[in-house]
């Protein structure tokens, strides 16, 4: 399978938990996103790299939540001190600049439930 | 800050029956895009919109963007089970940002 590919798919944990999401993206992109949907919502952007380098970053995304993307390849969002706040979808999408203009490719989601 | 919303909120309809969906953003878009997402999926990627006016159609699907640039519209024909989900429009945020702002979404379900 060449589509984005994000594991868990769900993830339980108690308030307080740290948890880390991890994202491959389609493997010649080079812009990797990370947005977050909530029940009846769209989703929400939080951050996106372009290769290696993060970009930009939403206010939505406080200090609790830090995303990296070591080697330009996979990225990885971690949640700290979770709070039940944070349970959501969390949708990792990846496009390669020079392709499609602005299309997403999303992947099939991590759901976190915070109790 | 910028918003993108959609109306109406849910529709139901009996198959064969035609189906529409707006979008409204409170900016001037550059372009705007349409996602598809089945009930316990992800969003999949249907079109994307730039010229003023613009009007693609896909099978029994019709997108519009307005003259303005700041609406558009999805028009389904004969819906079908298929076509069951939640449809999003989005628009990049304004001053080259990446950020694509969605809207809630207008879910479907069409009763057999």
């Amino acid at each position: 399978d060449t589509g984005v590919s994000q594991d868990p798919r769900h993830k339980i944990t108690k308030r307080g938990q740290n948890v880390t999401f991890r994202c491959d993206p389609i493997s010649e992109h080079n812009r990797l996103y990370w947005y977050r949907q909530t029940l009846g919502q769209g989703p929400e952007f939080l951050t996106y790299f372009q290769n290696e380098a993060q970009l930009e970053k939403s206010r939505l995304l406080s200090d609790r939540f830090s995303a990296e993307r070591p080697k330009g390849s996979f990225s990885t969002l971690e949640i700290q001190r979770t709070e039940q706040g944070d349970s959501a979808m969390y949708l990792c999408a990846s496009r390669w600049t020079s392709g499609y203009a602005g299309e997403l490719f999303f992947g099939e989601g991590s759901r976190l439930t915070v109790l | 800050g910028q918003q993108v919303m959609q109306i109406p909120q849910y529709q139901h309809v009996q198959e064969g029956e035609d189906f529409t969906t707006y979008c409204n953003s409170s900016t001037t878009l550059s372009n705007i895009q349409w996602y598809k997402q089945r009930p316990g999926g992800h969003p999949v990627f249907l079109i994307q919109l730039v010229k003023s006016g613009e009007v693609k159609k896909q099978k029994r699907l019709t997108f519009q963007f307005g003259e303005a640039k700041k609406n558009s519209s999805l028009h389904i024909t004969a819906t079908q089970t298929t076509d069951v989900g939640t449809y999003f429009c989005a628009g990049p945020s304004q001053g080259g940002s990446e950020k694509l702002v969605f809207g809630k979404g207008t879910k479907l379900t069409v009763n057999p």
